[in-house]
């Protein structure tokens, strides 16, 4: 859902672990869903996408869960590396706009 | 892949004046364009959609006459704060919808208002 004004949560992970990101949505209606990752001072970049048909995708070393049900979205990273440090945003497609959730920051730690 | 260019990226202007900021893309065209706000350690606020030849649609409690938004060819949008204040200080973002649904997003404009 939208944003109120919260301050990030943070995962800390170690190098090499895999992270796992949890994101929450809130209009059932919703039936594209995209993960982005934004670096300080920059616009957010695309992850990895996911289509309400569709519970589970992967790419490269990112893989995208959709639970409908309890309207949940997470996102997997495989052998989390020092790039991966950034905000994540999940977002979701209703009435042809995207609304973003609170975002989570990854610190990733050697 | 699809790019959205957004201009300036930083900008530093004094109270009461207008600042304005362009969104563009590159290799496609867009009809529809959004506008974001982002304070601090926050997500991303959508303030409005710029829809190609027509007014845009403001979010609730987003002030039309104060983020004035122009939306005049398939490629450029434009959003102009008008009389900026402190509070005003802030990144915007603006993104455009390519092929088939993905959002791209433009670096994003720092704007400091003193």
């Amino acid at each position: 859902g939208e944003s109120v004004g919260l301050h990030l949560p943070t995962l800390s992970v170690q190098e090499g672990d895999n992270s796992i990101i949890n994101c929450a949505y809130s209009n059932s209606a919703s039936d594209y869903f995209i993960w982005y990752k934004q670096e300080s001072g920059k616009g957010p970049q695309f992850i990895i996408d996911i289509r309400s048909n569709m519970d589970k995708r992967q790419g490269q070393r990112v893989t995208v869960l959709l639970n409908k049900t309890v309207k949940h979205l997470s996102l997997q990273i495989a052998a989390t590396q020092p790039g991966d440090s950034a905000v994540y945003f999940c977002a979701e497609n209703g009435t042809d706009k995207l609304i973003f959730g609170t975002g989570t920051r990854l610190q990733v730690f050697p | 892949g699809a790019v959205v260019s957004q201009h300036p990226s930083r900008v530093i202007c004094k109270s009461g004046t207008s600042v304005k900021i362009e969104c563009r893309s590159l290799d496609f065209q867009a009809t529809t364009m959004f506008w974001y706000r982002q304070f601090p350690k926050q997500s991303l606020m959508l303030m409005a959609t710029s829809n190609e030849g027509s007014k845009a649609t403001y979010e609730q409690g987003v002030e039309k006459d104060k983020f004035l938004i122009n939306h005049a060819s398939l490629t450029l949008s434009t959003l102009t704060v008008t009389s900026a204040h402190p509070e005003d200080s802030s990144f915007y973002i603006c993104s455009a919808f390519g092929v088939p649904t993905e959002a791209f997003f433009g670096q994003g404009t720092r704007l400091t208002v003193v």
